[in-house]
């Protein structure tokens, strides 16, 4: 089955710089590729998603990157803001119905002042 | 503005004891998720159910059993809890309609088994 690996497990910043986080997968029939925040003490929220017919989105300060021939994909936030301060998963589905999403582990972001 | 609604948000209960968790969403879709979120933050799907009918069913014990009334109601039951089931327990939905597959998480229910 599908095997989402989220590179970063900790990652610290300062204020208005640029995060990246990294995922990989490893079935190639997967098609939809969505991002879920985590604030502390909170529950996911859906942030952005990419499907494999781009390799680029961007909604505001937050870019994904999709890579299909190396099963890449990759979340970019500009200009971080201590409120990004956060848990980052990004997750892996098969297009049809997106029934079942595997989720990475989780990056910690730390954005300080 | 939460509109996956979970009960309880905690509970703590014994070995062997019998728990339900009960889970509604009021967005009007068609599919709904059980997550198990362990203490380390994974993120484990365990199942789905599409229009009440289940979709998903990840290699989970059997004391673990959904239920679904209608498409808008996700309950779990856990017969004989053990050790290993303390967790947060997210419920989630989502709609295929309109190819936007994004999912709505409930804000958790923490079980703690003692």
């Amino acid at each position: 089955g599908e095997k989402v690996e989220q590179h970063e497990s900790t990652l610290s910043v300062r204020e208005g710089d640029s995060a990246v986080i990294n995922c990989t997968y490893t079935d190639t029939a997967s098609s939809y590729f969505p991002w879920y925040k985590q604030e502390a003490g909170k529950s996911l929220h859906f942030v952005i998603d990419i499907r494999s017919n781009v390799d680029r989105k961007q909604s505001q300060r937050l870019i994904v990157l999709l890579d299909k021939k190396a099963k890449r994909f990759s979340l970019h936030i500009t200009a971080t803001q201590p409120e990004d301060s956060a848990i980052y998963f990004c997750a892996a589905s098969m297009g049809t119905g997106g029934y079942k999403v595997v989720f990475g582990s989780g990056t910690r972001l730390l954005v300080s002042p | 503005e939460t509109a996956v609604f979970q009960t309880p948000n905690y509970h703590v209960t014994q070995v062997g004891n019998e728990v339900s968790f009960n889970c509604k969403q009021t967005l009007g879709h068609d599919t709904m998720y059980w997550y198990k979120q362990d203490s380390k933050k994974l993120l484990k799907i365990m199942f789905s159910y599409n229009n009440k009918q289940l979709i998903v069913n990840e290699t989970v014990p059997r004391r673990f059993s959904p239920q679904s009334s209608d498409k808008a109601h996700l309950n779990l039951r856990i017969k004989s809890v053990e050790p290993e089931d303390s967790a947060v327990y997210l419920c989630a939905s989502s709609s295929r309609w309109g190819g936007v597959y994004e999912q709505y998480f409930g804000p958790g229910t923490r079980l703690t088994v003692l």
